[in-house]
């Protein structure tokens, strides 16, 4: 069974532009979770969707917004880069959502 | 009340030791406790993880234990290895908060040889 791809895994954008990430949950797997990481601020939750309704929001600006598609993958758009959205950000699929999650390799994020 | 405050924030064991991780949580409708290991330039992956209806679960040399009542939780690695330096995580959440996990600040563990 494939696990969570992210894609790209790598990414350097200039302040002011945007920015789309994409994530692919292991098959059968309704829910993504989308994680800044940074390691003064360390894992924090951007938003979750289900069945391509987001039911949940963490305390992000609303350059961070995202998407999910029928066939479950999801897509993240950060517009409007800052310096301060330098990092890594980690897609996490699960069945229903509290359950076991499994992350990706991650989006590594550099604004300069 | 939404935190997990983990510590401590980085451990050195020799290696055969125990290498013990403490949580802390406040919400006490969290009722899902996984613990994840991080290596440099990957993803977290899930260790193990346990449901308050337990107080302790066990994983070849990982054991997560459970207090309810002090709205605690702990990760013992036993007979701890080189390859077992990392970062490690705790995290929770509740079923009212859908998938979101709200993850403590994590450890660094270093087992010398």
């Amino acid at each position: 069974k494939a696990g969570v791809t992210q894609t790209p895994r790598y990414l350097i954008k200039t302040r002011g532009q945007q920015v789309t990430l994409s994530c692919s949950p292991i098959s059968g797997h309704r829910s993504v979770s989308w994680y800044q990481q940074t390691p003064g601020q360390g894992l924090q939750f951007l938003f979750e969707y289900f069945s391509e309704t987001q039911r949940n929001k963490g305390n992000f600006p609303g350059r961070f917004s995202g998407r999910q598609f029928s066939n479950s993958r999801s897509e993240m758009n950060v517009s409007t880069l800052e310096l301060g959205d330098s990092a890594l950000y980690l897609c996490a699929s699960s069945l229903k959502g509290n359950t076991e999650a499994f992350f990706g390799q991650g989006t590594r994020l550099t604004v300069v | 009340q939404q935190q997990v405050k983990q510590s401590p924030q980085s451990l050195i064991v020799q290696k055969g030791g125990i290498s013990i991780i403490n949580c802390a949580y406040e919400n006490t409708a969290f009722d899902y406790f996984p613990w994840y290991q991080q290596f440099p330039g990957k993803g977290p992956a899930l260790l193990i993880a346990i449901r308050p209806d337990v107080s302790e679960k066990k994983e070849g040399r990982f054991t997560i234990s459970f207090n309810k009542s002090a709205k605690q939780f702990s990760l013992h690695i036993m007979d701890s290895q080189p390859g077992d330096s990392a970062t490690y995580f705790c995290a929770a959440s509740g079923d009212n908060q859908g998938g979101k996990l709200i993850f403590g600040q994590g450890t660094e563990l270093s087992v010398k040889p």
